[in-house]
């Protein structure tokens, strides 16, 4: 099982909008839709920002959205805040209970 | 509020074996798959084996580089999540992360996504 392929960066000034990117293969992000996604700033724990693909758990801005396209699924961050520069990993279920993480993306606030 | 705090991580030579711990409170959980992660030192997040909640049997899922050397249990009458890691190698080194599953719908055999993560643990196997 192949990690998950996201960007190793992305960047934006505050106010702005940035979209990672989370490509898998048929096998889990393109046939389930249990996509999940987690913020993770440095030493801290993983935090759950979107799962299901698209749901935001309660107390998670609606600045953060999730989407997915084929075997394609994104995580949206608008109005981009400060407290937004982090890592952001995203996870799939593959099958057979398994689950496969992304290469993360680290977030950077300009 | 939900917690979870893991422990008995600590230095280990190859070759041996350690027990990881992680203790849950404010929340059912024997109603809970529990799950086990690891991130090696400035590497991304990997998932290491769940344990089912009992009505799903208590059975465990492994991924395949753990597989055959780390057993996931739980004790439900202590809320406590254990990773028995044996015949433990240098690439097991990590911050070990124990997470609560969940699933949206009614069926959770296994979960959909987790919600709650604990602090860590370093374990650090080297001679």
């Amino acid at each position: 099982q192949s990690a998950l392929t996201q960007p190793r960066s992305v960047s934006g000034s505050p106010g702005q909008s940035v979209t990672i990117s989370c490509t898998g293969t048929s096998s889990d992000v393109g046939g389930y839709n249990y996509v999940s996604w987690y913020q993770q700033h440095p030493g801290k724990a993983p935090k759950l920002m979107i799962y299901d693909v698209t749901k935001r758990p309660s107390g998670v801005p609606d600045r953060f959205s999730g989407s997915k396209s084929g075997n394609t699924a994104s995580l949206t961050i608008s109005g981009l805040q400060t407290d937004d520069e982090s890592d952001y990993y995203c996870c799939s279920y593959a099958g057979s209970s398994t689950y496969v993480f992304g290469t993360g993306t680290e977030v950077t606030v300009l | 509020e939900v917690q979870l705090v893991e422990s008995g991580g600590g230095l280990v030579q190859p070759g041996r074996s350690l027990r990881l711990s992680c203790i849950a409170s404010g929340f059912a959980f024997g109603d809970y798959a529990m799950s086990w992660f690891r991130q090696a030192p400035g590497k991304g997040l990997e998932w290491v084996g769940f344990t089912r909640s009992k009505p799903y049997g208590g059975t465990a899922e492994y991924a395949a580089s753990v597989k055959d050397r780390f057993t996931i249990s739980r004790d439900d009458s202590k809320s406590i999540a254990y990773l028995q890691m044996n015949s433990l190698k240098t690439e097991d080194t990590a911050v070990y992360y124990c997470a609560r599953g969940r699933c949206s719908g009614g069926n959770c055999y296994a979960p959909d996504f987790f919600d709650y993560w604990g602090q860590g643990t370093l374990v650090t196997v080297s001679s």
